[in-house]
This record gives structure tokens, C-alpha cells and sequence, in this order.
């Protein structure tokens, strides 16, 4: 079956620091690959996504390539910023049927510090 | 921007008590989802729902579940006799179609069950 693998939290940075959050899936078909991000108190909101191999899905200044190759989808931002704490959820959608379910990694809890 | 609303934002049950969680999702949206998450543990996808009926439901979506759509509008989850290990907070989706795999998530409702 499908899954994702995410890097557990939670991680603690300084303002403008660098932010990577890796993640790697594995997956029986050719699945889309997606970030979504949850805010305190707030549902899960679409970050970025990338359908296919070599694709980079970017907004709000982070970005993330789906690498085929190495099954991964990892999350970057040059700079963070307090604003961006919240929880980090890898997840990729099954293309196989036509119900594109989700299966979600276990999410990563981002704390940045001014 | 239309969203996605569900209501309530928590509710709080006794064992055994059916409960009716219910989501708005967005007007021209087809396929219809709805994920839980247990404190500490992975979103999980337990039903896709299109054309008004179930078109695939995971091991946990038991007989104890149940999902409608009454009236065009809402799209609802039933517990018939909940359980402690229902608590968990139940995340409402809802996609376009037509080959569009974003998923579009409601603000969750949080389960509590005494």
C-alpha cells in the first residue's frame, strides 16, 4: 500500500533561519505529491503540490521538487519567519482509481522564534 | 474565496450516544471526503463519497459509520454508538473532479467522547 514518511518534530528555529522537512513516500502507482500546512486552531490548508517527476510545486516561499528517483518531496524555505509556525503535513494522492484518496504523513510541528 | 465549514467546531458525547457531524463543502465540488486524526497520530482517509453514494471506504469506516448527503448541500457523518477511541478530531473534504486532485479541508471538528 501507499505511505509517507516524514520527519518527526518538532523542529525550533530562529527567524530567517533555514527550514528543510524532509519527506519520502512509497507508492504502488504514479502518485501526485502534496504539502499541506495547519495553522493553530485552524483545518489543513493546500501549500504546494507537484504531479509528476521533477515538478517543483512552490508558494508563500516554500518550495518542494518530487523527486522520483529517491521517492521523496521535501520541503524547503530560504528564510522563515514567526508567522510560519504551524504543522507540516506531507501527503500524496492515489491516482490508481478515481477517488485520489489522500495518505498523509504524521505531520511535523514548526516553531520559529523571533 | 468559497471554503469548506464544518460544524460543530467540537463536540463532546458519552460513550455509546450517536453523534452527526456535518460538513458544508465547496457548491461546485463533486467528490466529497472525510479523514480523522487521533491526537499524536497520522490523518487517515476513511470515506470518498460521489454521485450520492460511498465510492471507497477504509478498514476503520465500520458499520458503526455512515455518511449522506441530505440535500445538495451537506455532507454528513454518523456515529451510531460512539466509542473512546472515536475521539479524534474529523477533518471534511471536498474536490472538483475531472481528473483535479486537490482536496480542498474543512477546520475539523474535534470528537470527544467521555
Amino acid at each position: 500500500g501507499n505511505s509517507v514518511t516524514q520527519m518527526e518534530g518538532p523542529v525550533t528555529l530562529s527567524e530567517e533561519a533555514f527550514l528543510t522537512i524532509n519527506c519520502t513516500y512509497t507508492a504502488t502507482g504514479y502518485p501526485s505529491l502534496f504539502w499541506y500546512v495547519q495553522y493553530p486552531g485552524e483545518g489543513l490548508q493546500l501549500l504546494l503540490k507537484a504531479t509528476k517527476a521533477d515538478d517543483k510545486g512552490s508558494n508563500k516561499g516554500f518550495e518542494a521538487t518530487y523527486r522520483k528517483e529517491t521517492t521523496s518531496f521535501h520541503l524547503e524555505k530560504g528564510s522563515v519567519q514567526v508567522s510560519d509556525s504551524a504543522v507540516y503535513f506531507c501527503a500524496l494522492s492515489d491516482r490508481g482509481g478515481s477517488n485520489y484518496k489522500l495518505t498523509f504523513g504524521k505531520g511535523t510541528l514548526l516553531t520559529v522564534n523571533p | 474565496e468559497p471554503e469548506v465549514t464544518q460544524t460543530p467546531s467540537h463536540q463532546v458525547t458519552q460513550m455509546g450516544q450517536e453523534v452527526i457531524l456535518r460538513c458544508v463543502p465547496i457548491s461546485n465540488h463533486l467528490y466529497f471526503y472525510w479523514y480523522r486524526q487521533i491526537l499524536g497520530q497520522k490523518v487517515e482517509f476513511l470515506v470518498s463519497f460521489y454521485n450520492n453514494e460511498i465510492s471507497e471506504k477504509s478498514e476503520i469506516f465500520d458499520d458503526q459509520f455512515s455518511v449522506e448527503r441530505p440535500d445538495g448541500s451537506n455532507f454528513t457523518l454518523k456515529i451510531r454508538s460512539t466509542k473512546l477511541e472515536d475521539s479524534a478530531m474529523y477533518f471534511c473534504a471536498s474536490r472538483t473532479g475531472g481528473g483535479t486532485d486537490t482536496q480542498y479541508f474543512g477546520p475539523g471538528t474535534r470528537l470527544t467522547v467521555l
